[in-house]
């Protein structure tokens, strides 16, 4: 089983700064890691598939780089609808396509 | 609208079984993989199961396999998790989420339209 780390756990910054995320994985996905957010009481919301690509409507402050172990979800100047939870998966060619245990973004 | 709506969910006794169901509408569901994702309390995602779209490939997490069965209905627009032998630890609130699909028809590694989720309690 592939295992993800993200670090940190938690994040405190302010609006407007930027926020740099890391989620390393055990051994090689290739670029087959997605990103998502998730805010409290609500279900996950797809940022990035495939390390890089941003999902339908996300706005462009979102951007996703890496391959292969390390991958970096950076948001470029938070907004305060950015404070959230972010989860990173693989999504390697088989199963279990396991999660991180996510990082908090929270308000400074 | 693209929407899908879990329902199923509930307090059962440990050993005990449910069964959810996801209900897919504004989409050509028959086109999409599928799969079903918990949240236990305070905790994070895991992934436990997935159909392909014509329920040819299915997959589960070890923490689930041999007691959970997921399945669809294209006819119906639907998917279901049975869930036997249930434990306290599976406790956890049960989205079901779709596999995109990108505009060039190639499978999109990521799960682009999820369900609001049903709450599974397993407590005596």
């Amino acid at each position: 089983e592939i295992v993800l780390t993200q670090s940190p756990a938690t994040l405190s910054l302010s609006p407007g700064e930027r926020a740099t995320l890391s989620c390393r994985a055990s051994q090689s996905v290739s670029s087959y890691l997605a990103w998502y957010q998730q805010k409290p009481g609500q279900a996950p919301r797809l940022l990035i598939y495939d390390a890089s690509n941003r999902a339908t409507g996300i706005p462009a402050r979102f951007s996703g780089s890496g391959s292969g172990t390390d991958f970096t979800l950076t948001i470029s100047s938070l907004e305060p609808e950015d404070f959230a939870v972010y989860y990173c998966q693989q999504r390697s060619n088989w199963p279990p396509w396991t999660f991180g245990q996510g990082t908090k973004l929270e308000i400074k | 609208e693209v929407q899908l709506v879990e329902s199923g969910g509930g307090l059962v006794k440990p050993g005990g079984s449910l069964r959810l169901s996801c209900a897919a509408s504004g989409f050509t569901f028959s086109s999409y993989s599928m799969n079903w994702v918990r949240q236990a309390p305070g905790k994070g995602l895991e992934w436990v199961s997935s159909i392909s779209s014509s329920s040819s490939y299915i997959y589960y997490a070890d923490s689930v396999k041999g007691r959970f069965t997921i399945s669809r209905d294209n006819a119906k627009n639907s998917l279901y998790l049975q869930m036997n032998s249930l434990r306290a630890e599976d406790t956890a609130v049960y989205y079901c989420a779709r596999d995109g699909i990108a505009a060039a028809g190639t499978a999109l590694r990521g799960m682009d339209v999820w369900g609001q989720g049903t709450t599974v309690t397993v407590s005596s």
